[in-house]
């Protein structure tokens, strides 16, 4: 089983609807990010979370909310999707005591 | 602004052929330098870190080296099973967020 579990994997959706892409991991760690990847552009930081109580944004946060429910349950919610808003989605982890990150699989959403 | 560079975009290769990929960086200061590897539909898999100019790290066909200024990610003999898309991100010193700045990627095609 991965570490870092993603779903939905793939999803399409139209403007305006609501959807939320979860992230669950088994790697024990504090630290969970989203990202953003977009053809030519990289990934791009949406928002991170040091703890459940602990949530910040990234550079390109606007039009996503998260939730952190949990250490080892992060979210990731479009609350009026966009078209502009179709890309892939990572969802990734790391340890404090470390410095790489660990990705899942990731989630293609395609806003219509 | 930090920024990362990579290039070329793409790089076809005979199997056999060895060559370099490039990763040109802009930080006010390193706190480490990854290498990842993507395969298409896959979330990007952690190659190396590298913390200092001079370091070097090894796997297999690959070796990555880091300058002050660009890290190569040597490929010698390569198989087609090297073909995916390889990504270089930064960590910047002063930031505790652990957020990676990514370059857009080199996809790597390897012909048999």
């Amino acid at each position: 089983d991965a570490d870092v579990t993603q779903t939905p994997r793939n999803r399409i959706t139209k403007t305006g609807k609501r959807i939320m892409l979860e992230c669950s991991q088994t790697k024990g760690h504090d630290r969970m990010y989203w990202y953003r990847q977009d053809p030519g552009l990289g990934l791009r930081l949406i928002y991170y979370s040091f703890d459940v109580k602990d949530i910040n944004k990234g550079e390109i946060s606007d039009g996503y909310s998260v939730s952190r429910q949990a250490q080892a349950k992060f979210s990731l919610s479009l609350e009026s999707a966009i078209p502009n808003q179709t890309a892939l989605y990572f969802c990734a982890t790391s340890d404090p005591g470390r410095t790489e990150a660990f990705f899942g699989q990731g989630t293609r959403l395609t806003v219509v | 602004e930090d920024q990362v560079t990579q290039s070329p975009e793409a790089l076809r290769l005979q199997e056999g052929e060895s060559s370099s990929l490039n990763c040109s960086y802009t930080v006010s200061g390193l706190r480490g330098l990854f290498w990842y590897r993507q395969d298409p539909g896959k979330g990007p898999e952690f190659l190396f870190t590298l913390y200092s100019a001079g370091e070097e790290k090894e796997k297999e066909r690959l070796k990555a080296t880091l300058t002050k200024k660009e890290s190569f990610l040597h490929i010698t003999a390569p198989k087609p099973e090297d073909s995916a898309t390889y990504l270089c991100a930064v960590q910047e010193s002063s930031s505790n967020t652990g957020k990676l700045i990514f370059g857009q990627g080199t996809t790597l095609q390897v012909k048999p």
